[in-house]
């Protein structure tokens, strides 16, 4: 059974530039969950979509966006990137719901 | 607030039991998880136990839960190499996961 892939893995941008990361969920998982990780922040959640909707949103600003396709691959945007904005970003796929999470391997984000 | 607190660093030698301790703040949490990091991966889901329980275990590792302080902890028993990673606890908290700190777990050869 195929995991949770997320592409790009890394990637290098400049500030002001704009990302697209996907994530492709383990079959028949309907919900897809963002997180962003750096040292000194740890793990912040973005956002969570079921069904194609966005169910919960964390404490970002608005240049994060993500979104959910009917096959349940989802796909998140950074816009106007800030060197802070230099993360792991990470996946995570579940059947129903937050709590048992599959986790993708990440796409590491450099802005320069 | 929703900060889940964890030491970390631990340093355990190889074969002994390490501990690995969080406080949460949510009282509401129906479940708590640790999860695990390796170098270069995703998190991985180790365990999780259900609010009204105070112990679970599962082969070497054993999770303790305590309501009353709002703690929880995880024992991995006869610690190995492959344990090197950092472990994160979480709670459910607003229909969404919130992760602890995270504690590095170093295995002492």
């Amino acid at each position: 059974k195929a995991g949770v892939t997320q592409t790009p893995r890394y990637l290098i941008k400049t500030r002001g530039q704009q990302v697209t990361l996907s994530c492709s969920p383990i079959s028949g998982h309907r919900s897809v969950s963002w997180y962003q990780q750096t040292p000194g922040q740890g793990l912040q959640f973005l956002f969570e979509y079921f069904s194609e909707t966005q169910r919960n949103k964390g404490n970002f600003p608005g240049r994060f966006s993500g979104r959910q396709f009917s096959n349940s691959r989802s796909e998140m945007n950074v816009s106007t990137l800030e060197l802070g904005d230099s993360a792991l970003y990470l996946c995570a796929s579940s059947f129903s719901g937050p709590g048992v999470l599959t986790f993708g391997a990440g796409s590491r984000l450099t802005v320069l | 607030g929703e900060d889940v607190e964890q030491s970390l660093f631990l340093s355990v030698r190889e074969g002994d039991s390490s501990v690995i301790n969080c406080t949460y703040t949510d009282s509401s949490s129906t479940y708590l998880y640790w999860y695990k990091q390796e170098p270069g991966a995703g998190l991985q889901l180790l365990t999780y136990i259900f609010s009204n329980m105070d112990m679970k275990q599962d082969q070497r590792l054993t999770v303790l839960l305590n309501k009353k302080d709002k703690h929880l902890s995880l024992r991995i028993a006869d610690t190995q190499t492959g344990d090197s990673a950092i472990y994160f606890c979480a709670e459910i908290g607003n229909e969404k996961l919130t992760f602890g700190t995270g504690t590095r777990l170093t295995i002492i050869p």
